[in-house]
């Protein structure tokens, strides 16, 4: 598509529950990052991919925090056993080509997550 | 000190009047810059990217880059009532290419435009 696409647009889940999140890039772009905004504009970087590769995973916490990029299917954040702090909006975004080349990331509408 | 530092707001402007939004940036080998506009409780909108020093203009819109200063700006002419919304300056890729393409943030500036 011409948009980044997210699902679900608002996640509730308990302390300790499983959330789960999507997104789809735009058509023809290879990487996807994930940020975490939290306290209003606060954005934390968490993992990119290039197509279903992992190209850099340096701001994920692993011990909760998975994602995946496969084939023909949207990519997803996983987190396990979610906590209060975890409570945010995801963004993902996309785009065409990355560094050295000039490149632009462009966002999705977000997953409210919300834990309480 | 933060990697990406907007100047405080918010920023209060007439309608008509030229905004001026500013950021620094600690990485010196930083190679790309974008300016976002974030409404409330809407995703980031990529408004400006700028990768080389000098001015880039759309519009409206013109980045300033100047990297020896480490040091880019984002002027708004003929503000709108419409352009009231957080700027996030975003910097990404430096030359060692360790950042892989991540955007770093700065912590935004809200602007209002009053008619």
């Amino acid at each position: 598509g011409e948009e980044v696409a997210q699902t679900p647009k608002h996640l509730v889940r308990g302390e300790g529950q499983k959330a789960k999140l999507y997104c789809a890039p735009i058509k023809g772009h290879s990487y996807v990052f994930w940020y975490q905004q939290v306290l209003k504009n606060e954005f934390k970087f968490l993992i990119s991919f290039q197509n279903e590769n992992v190209f850099d995973e340096t701001g994920m916490p692993k011990e909760r925090f998975s994602a995946k990029c496969l084939p023909n299917s949207p990519c997803s954040l996983e987190i396990q056993a979610t906590k209060l702090e975890d409570s945010a909006v995801y963004f993902c975004a996309s785009s065409q080509s990355a560094p050295p080349d000039s490149y632009e990331q462009y966002f999705g509408p977000g997953t409210r997550l919300t834990v309480t | 000190q933060k990697e990406v530092e907007q100047n405080s707001g918010p920023l209060s402007v007439p309608e008509g009047a030229i905004a001026s939004l500013n950021c620094t940036y600690s990485d010196r080998g930083s190679q790309s810059f974008f300016w976002y506009r974030q409404y409330s409780g809407k995703s980031p909108e990529l408004i400006m990217s700028i990768y080389s020093n000098g001015d880039k203009e759309d519009g409206r819109f013109t980045a300033q880059l100047n990297k020896a200063s480490q040091y880019v700006s984002l002027l708004i002419r003929d503000s709108q009532p419409s352009d009231s919304a957080t700027y996030l300056c975003a910097v990404g890729a430096n030359a060692g290419g360790t950042s892989y393409g991540k955007l770093t943030f700065g912590q935004g500036t809200i602007l209002t435009v009053h008619p």
